[in-house]
């Protein structure tokens, strides 16, 4: 099966500071890579994704990187608040299905005021 | 709005036990998905459904069966439950391929 490992598991940092997550994998049949995010006690929603034939997308304070030849794609959060403290966690695509994804292990970030 | 809704928030059960959990979207989706949720591994995928009545065994089927004989629910069935099935069970459902999946709330499964 699919191997999608996410780094780091813990990040705390200073609101304001930047945030990065990394995500690799090791094969994939799409171009569909997204990442969610989870609050405390609430279910996953989706925060940004991003398709192959783009390198980079942003939405705000939210950039998604991605590198296809090297397998790895990045969760870059700029400028964090307190409200950005969750698990974030990513996900890629199975290499023998579009329906199916591999989820990483996870990403709790603290924000610090 | 999408609307993915799971039967219940906290269910204990004890060991044996058949377990029913049932999962609901009202957004026509053809997709349709069962995770576990465990500290440490992230979400694995247990069953996912394409189509009524058509399932696909995901990560760690083994000790899990489903049923969709409705677009709309997806059903998780553990025939006898075990300790090592106390876990959070999250539903999500997509429009597709490649499509955002979109989350219900989770049950909290406690097996004694």
């Amino acid at each position: 099966g699919e191997n999608v490992e996410q780094h780091p598991s813990t990040l705390s940092v200073q609101e304001g500071d930047s945030a990065v997550i990394k995500c690799t994998y090791s094969d994939s049949a799409s171009n569909y890579f997204p990442w969610y995010k989870q609050e405390l006690g609430k279910r996953p929603q989706l925060i940004i994704d991003i398709r192959s034939n783009v390198g980079e997308k942003k939405d705000q304070r939210i950039a998604v990187t991605l590198n296809k030849t090297a397998k790895h794609f990045s969760l870059h959060i700029t400028e964090t608040q307190p409200e950005d403290s969750a698990v974030y966690f990513c996900a890629a695509p199975s290499w023998d299905s579009f329906n199916k994804f591999y989820f990483g292990s996870g990403t709790k970030l603290n924000v610090k005021p | 709005d999408v609307k993915v809704t799971q039967s219940s928030r906290y269910l204990v059960k004890r060991t044996g036990e058949k377990v029913f959990l049932e999962c609901v979207q009202d957004m026509d989706h053809e997709n349709m998905f069962w995770y576990r949720q465990d500290p440490g591994l992230g979400l694995r995928l247990i069953y996912f459904s394409y189509d009524v009545k058509m399932k696909e065994k995901g990560d760690i089927p083994e000790g899990y069966s489903v049923s969709r004989e409705k677009k709309e629910r997806f059903s998780l069935i553990l025939e006898s439950a075990s300790t090592n099935q106390t876990s959070m069970y999250l539903c999500a459902s997509s429009p597709g391929q490649e499509k955002t999946q979109y989350f219900g709330p989770g049950t909290r499964l406690l097996v004694l």
